[in-house]
């Protein structure tokens, strides 16, 4: 069973919308850690957002917010107000804290934001 | 340069050679990856390491190398390229449990093409 699971290969969003981008995952393991990566068309992987399994409130990096939802294994990624700069695919990926930690990666959403 | 760098950046090469591709981080990471990207997996984690001399396998190490010597570098052997490991392949390092602990810092890749 995949451990991390994107069901949107790809999504097209208005500048100045708002877009979810959907991650669910699967572990057993309690303490966890979740993390959205972008990785624009140079090539590079830049880290977004994390949100740990213990943490209350849902993580926020400016535009960015992780809307975690526990009991449904859920971890979206939410865009307010797209710009051009933000067409990207992006990853979701999990850390499982057993082990050494390794991180585990979804296929990843291909975003295209359109003026 | 500070940071975590990878060499070559691009490589083309035969089908039964041997490729070494480099990774060096600046940071004194103890934890250091390789993945390799492929249309339609995302990231798949070749290896890891946790410490100089100590490697382990990820989901899909068949067909290559790797070791530890020191903990800034981390080099991956392709010991007989297949056409199958054409990919770009990513270098990251993480530091232990504290404080960027959250934190995992890929290098730019290195895009692979076996012929």
């Amino acid at each position: 069973a995949q451990k991390i699971t994107q069901t949107q290969p790809g999504m097209f969003v208005q500048e100045k919308e708002a877009v979810t981008l959907d991650c669910t995952y699967d572990t057993s393991d309690p303490s966890y850690g979740l993390f959205w990566y972008k990785q624009p068309s140079s090539g590079e992987m830049i880290f977004l957002i994390y949100q740990g399994s213990y943490d209350q409130q849902n993580a926020t990096e400016g535009r960015y917010s992780l809307n975690f939802q526990k009991a449904r294994k859920s971890a979206n990624l939410v865009i307010s107000a797209s710009q051009l700069g933000d067409s990207a695919m992006y990853f979701c990926a999990m850390r499982e804290d057993s082990g050494y930690s390794t991180l585990t990666f979804g296929k990843g959403t291909m975003l295209l934001v359109s003026p | 340069d500070a940071g975590i760098t990878q060499s070559p950046r691009y490589k083309i090469t035969e089908t039964g050679r041997q490729v070494t591709l480099m990774c060096h981080q600046t940071w004194s990471h103890s934890y250091m990856f390789w993945y390799r990207q492929d249309l339609g997996h995302g990231l798949r984690l070749i290896y890891y390491s946790a410490a100089a001399d100590i490697t382990d396998k990820g989901e899909v190490p068949d067909g290559y190398v790797v070791s530890r010597s020191k903990t800034e570098n981390f080099p991956l052997t392709l010991e007989s390229a297949t056409r199958s490991q054409t990919s770009v392949y990513f270098c990251a390092s993480r530091a232990p449990r504290g404080a960027s602990y959250n934190e995992q810092f890929f290098g730019p890749g290195t895009r692979l093409t076996v012929l």
